[in-house]
């Protein structure tokens, strides 16, 4: 069946250095959809990107994701971590009719 | 923009009692979902309706059922819980099914003593 494979459990990062969360997937949709939600303390998920797009590269709030169809894969980076993106990162995978979710990667920035 | 609403925001009930969650849209969208975040925070769906038709009846004990009045509107009730239903119970709604983006309520904490 569908799955979502996110780094595992904590990433702490000193800010100003660079961000990278990785996402793959597995599916046997043949256009799927991929996404990335912010979760931070106390609040609800919010989306922060979304692609269908095979190799283009989609921007937001300082983030980027590129999906590559041909790796399973949906990497969000940001080219310099701030104190306030410290939060819970989760990768969704548009399965046909729900939005099924990774575990979550937890991105820790300190000073 | 909060345009879906949760109600209760925290519930503490006993093993075995009845409880029932509310949400509502404003957004004018087609389908409703419920999530449960459990303690490790997995994120997992339960149910997903698209214009007050089940669509997604994901592996959930049958204690758990939904309802749906109209499409702006998705219940959850839980009928006698259990210690593994402590969570948050998000509801999230979207234009279409998951292709889209979605819009997550405040979401219900319930603990069960």
């Amino acid at each position: 069946g569908d799955s979502v494979t996110q780094t595992e459990g904590l990433v702490t990062l000193t800010e100003g250095l660079p961000v990278m969360l990785n996402c793959t997937y597995q599916t046997i949709y043949s256009n799927p959809f991929l996404f990335w939600y912010v979760q931070h303390l106390n609040e609800s998920p919010r989306l922060l990107l979304k692609s269908f797009t095979d190799n283009k590269r989609t921007e937001h709030q300082g983030f980027h994701a590129t999906l590559h169809k041909s790796s399973s894969s949906f990497h969000l980076q940001k080219s310099s971590a701030q104190l306030s993106d410290s939060a819970l990162y989760y990768c969704a995978l548009n399965s046909g009719t729900y939005q099924r979710f990774g575990t979550g990667t937890k991105l820790q920035v300190v000073p | 923009e909060t345009a879906v609403f949760q109600t209760p925001n925290y519930h503490v009930t006993q093993v075995g009692n009845e409880v029932s969650f509310n949400c509502k849209q404003t957004l004018g969208h087609d389908t409703m979902y419920w999530y449960k975040q459990d303690s490790k925070k997995l994120l997992k769906i339960m149910f997903s309706y698209n214009n007050k038709q089940l669509i997604v009846n994901e592996t959930v004990p049958r204690r758990f059922s939904p309802q749906s009045s109209d499409k702006a509107h998705l219940n959850l009730r839980i009928k006698s819980v259990e210690p593994e239903d402590s969570a948050v119970y998000l509801c999230a709604s979207s234009p279409d099914r998951g292709q889209n983006t979605l819009y997550f309520g405040a979401g219900t904490r319930l603990s069960v003593l």
